[in-house]
């Protein structure tokens, strides 16, 4: 089984200063993780992903996540949020063990910027 | 600009009726996925095809839902009857998936679906 969770249906940042959206997961075999952002009314837009290699990974709009084994997250960073940043942030985890396996995604985390 | 479409839009359609929703993959995408997006269970995993055959449709209410992917350009899903509590952001993706593979799946704009 696959799962992924989201623990913060919201989170606030001021305009300027650090955002961290969190993210842990749990599959059987080797995870593949995967950022999503939703603007209003839009589809699911890719972020980043981790497969293998280096932990930290960067991603578009200066955002990047750390993989993290041993607590099993990969937290969604980025050093100065902008009011643009504002969405709906979805983690999404596959099982890199099981061939068949869609994309298991979490609850989505609102992020507010405020100016 | 590659990019995943699907059609309609937006749908109002009376409770009874039958909706069908298209979708039309990036070229050259082997696997096609129709999740279901609302308020209440967020993101669902409704159906998913490689190369045109239906791998897992586990997801889908199998009475009055259907999935079918007819050509490797068209994927279709199908409700019949609608029901009320079927009012929901379907979304088609696409991505080149082989095996165990990490490659990103993109997604469409969404079907906004609303069953009166």
């Amino acid at each position: 089984a696959q799962s992924v969770a989201q623990p913060e249906d919201q989170v606030n940042v001021a305009e300027g200063n650090p955002l961290t959206v969190k993210c842990t997961y749990s599959v059987s075999g080797n995870p593949y993780l995967f950022w999503y952002v939703q603007y209003p009314n839009r589809g699911l837009q890719f972020l980043l992903k981790y497969i293998t290699g280096d932990n930290l990974v960067k991603g578009s709009y200066g955002f990047e996540a750390e993989f993290n084994k041993s607590q099993t997250s990969f937290h969604l960073k980025k050093p100065s949020a902008l009011v643009s940043d504002s969405a709906l942030y979805f983690c999404a985890v596959r099982d890199g063990s099981a061939g068949r396996r869609a994309l298991t995604f979490g609850s989505g985390t609102r992020l507010q910027v405020q100016p | 600009d590659a990019r995943v479409t699907q059609t309609p839009r937006h749908k109002v359609t009376e409770m009874g009726q039958e909706v069908t929703m298209r979708c039309q993959p990036i070229l050259g995408h082997n696997t096609v996925f129709w999740y279901r997006q609302t308020m209440m269970q967020g993101l669902e995993l409704l159906a998913y095809f490689r190369n045109r055959a239906p791998l897992d449709d586990s997801g889908m209410p199998k009475d009055r839902f259907s999935a079918e992917m007819p050509d490797a350009t068209l994927a279709t899903l199908k409700i019949q009857p609608s029901e009320p509590r079927d009012s929901a952001v379907y979304f088609c993706a696409s991505g080149l998936v082989h095996g165990a593979s990490g490659n990103t799946i993109y997604f469409g704009e969404g079907s906004w679906l609303t069953v009166v």
